[in-house]
């Protein structure tokens, strides 16, 4: 069973467009990171949230954790081609083994110049 | 530059022989990782190491091994693996072993099962 559901699974885009990505789940996460992958190489850490209802900003990315704490999205203002990757969210669950993180389903981003 | 040195960054083997993936970190993490992730899909978690003691075994078969020599180090030996294990096999590192802390990853050792 995947906990964490993400939308869309592909996105190919323009240079300059906005886009938003979600990340869905029907557990509650005491907090939830979000990660970048390049080709060729492994995940980078982009941001985490722990609060309900934060936002974090990352220059032209925007986070937010839902207030119930089962969701979250990634907004990313005029995307470049530098934006194009593999992105996971990834939560650590209320109660469940401390030490794992739950990736979520992943969205392939390809940003066209 | 990754802070988390993953050993070799390209493996093919054959069925029948014994290879090892070797991972490295020396950023005083207490938690170390193994991860198999298939192209465009995420990782899936396969071992946790807490302070170098096996904590976490995803039911992974046994042909995958791993080994904790110490803080620092971390390796995965493989024994008569299957074409199906043909994958970027991942390593992650965290300060401490909890879900709340992020995790450092390497760029993996890209593995080809003949």
């Amino acid at each position: 069973t995947q906990l964490l559901e993400q939308s869309p699974q592909f996105l190919s885009i323009q240079e300059g467009e906005n886009l938003t990505v979600y990340c869905n789940s029907s557990s509650v996460f005491s907090s939830l990171q979000w990660y970048r992958q390049e080709p060729g190489e492994g995940p980078v850490l982009l941001v985490t949230v722990v609060t309900g209802g934060e936002v974090k900003k990352l220059k032209r990315l925007t986070f937010q954790f839902g207030d119930a704490r089962k969701d979250s999205s990634l907004h990313i203002t005029a995307a470049q081609p530098g934006d194009t990757g593999l992105y996971l969210c990834a939560g650590a669950r209320y109660g469940g083994a401390t030490n794992k993180l739950i990736f979520g389903t992943g969205t392939l981003l390809a940003v066209q110049p | 530059d990754t802070e988390v040195t993953q050993t070799p960054k390209h493996l093919v083997m054959g069925m029948t022989n014994k290879k090892s993936l070797k991972c490295e970190q020396h950023m005083g993490h207490r938690a170390m990782y193994w991860y198999k992730q298939k192209a465009k899909k995420p990782p899936e978690l396969m071992f946790v190491y807490s302070y170098e003691k096996l904590s976490i075994n995803e039911s992974v078969p046994s042909r995958f091994s791993p080994e904790c020599p110490n803080s620092s180090l971390l390796n995965l030996h493989l024994h008569a693996l299957q074409p199906e294990d043909s994958a970027l096999y991942l390593c992650a590192s965290s300060q401490e072993p909890t879900g709340y802390q992020p995790q450092h990853f390497g760029d993996g050792t890209r593995l080809s099962i003949l």
